[in-house]
């Protein structure tokens, strides 16, 4: 069965920085990765894809990478904003399953 | 990206009544369709998966008879609580997909609903 964690759970920095989000996954067998976005009473906001022959994926600021054979994917937030705040999901879909296993979030600070 | 509608955004029912929430994938069309239920503070949990027209897949521990899923077409996922009480409060996520060149599950805005 199919485990995904995300450290840590909450993370606060000032605003500028540029941070790290990690999710690690049991099952290696992935067909791909997917990072997402929820502000607080709202429904996510897909920000990235990764499928898994694919190691990495950019978009404006947001950058993530995808090791499958160790079981990780890091969000990296280059210059980060206030209005990058928000709880940041990563969800794993497994070969011959349509499903997402979801990790447990990070909760993102961005202090001004 | 693609646009996944839920209805209502909230809704407040008294102990015992009927609760209908829609599910509306608005720029493509989805064979299935996932219905989540949030706890405050945590992750997603699937509760279904919703095939069009064919019977739900429920996952292990959610009541099929509580939780009614009816997927009548490519674009409409109705999830209906029956008989709802206190502890079905809860808020309740839908999701479309994959859409067939993006691969990416999109999902709706939730439905906040509280039992008194």
């Amino acid at each position: 069965k199919q485990e995904v964690t995300q450290i840590p759970a909450a993370l606060s920095v000032p605003e500028g920085e540029n941070l790290v989000l990690n999710c690690s996954f049991t099952d290696s067998a992935i067909y791909n990765l997917q990072w997402f976005r929820q502000d607080p009473g709202k429904g996510l906001t897909s920000l990235l894809l990764i499928q898994s022959s694919q190691r990495e994926q950019t978009s404006g600021r947001l950058n993530a990478s995808l090791d499958k054979s160790s079981g990780r994917s890091t969000l990296y937030i280059a210059a980060s904003q206030p209005g990058d705040s928000a709880t940041y999901l990563c969800a794993v879909r497994n070969f011959g399953n349509e499903k997402l296993t979801f990790g447990t979030g990070t909760r993102l600070t961005i202090i001004p | 990206g693609a646009v996944v509608s839920q209805h209502p955004s909230w809704v407040i029912c008294k102990s015992g009544t009927s609760v209908k929430i829609e599910c509306r994938s608005l720029d493509f069309q989805a064979t299935t369709m996932f219905w989540y239920r949030q706890f405050p503070k945590q992750s997603l949990m699937l509760m279904a998966t919703s095939n069009e027209g064919s019977k739900a897949t429920y996952e292990q521990g959610v009541e099929k008879d509580k939780f009614l899923i009816n997927h009548a077409s490519l674009t409409l996922s109705t999830l209906t609580v029956t008989s709802a009480h206190p502890e079905d409060s809860s808020f309740y996520i839908c999701s479309a997909g994959p859409e067939y060149l993006t691969d990416t599950q999109y999902f709706g805005p939730g439905t906040r609903l509280t039992v008194l």
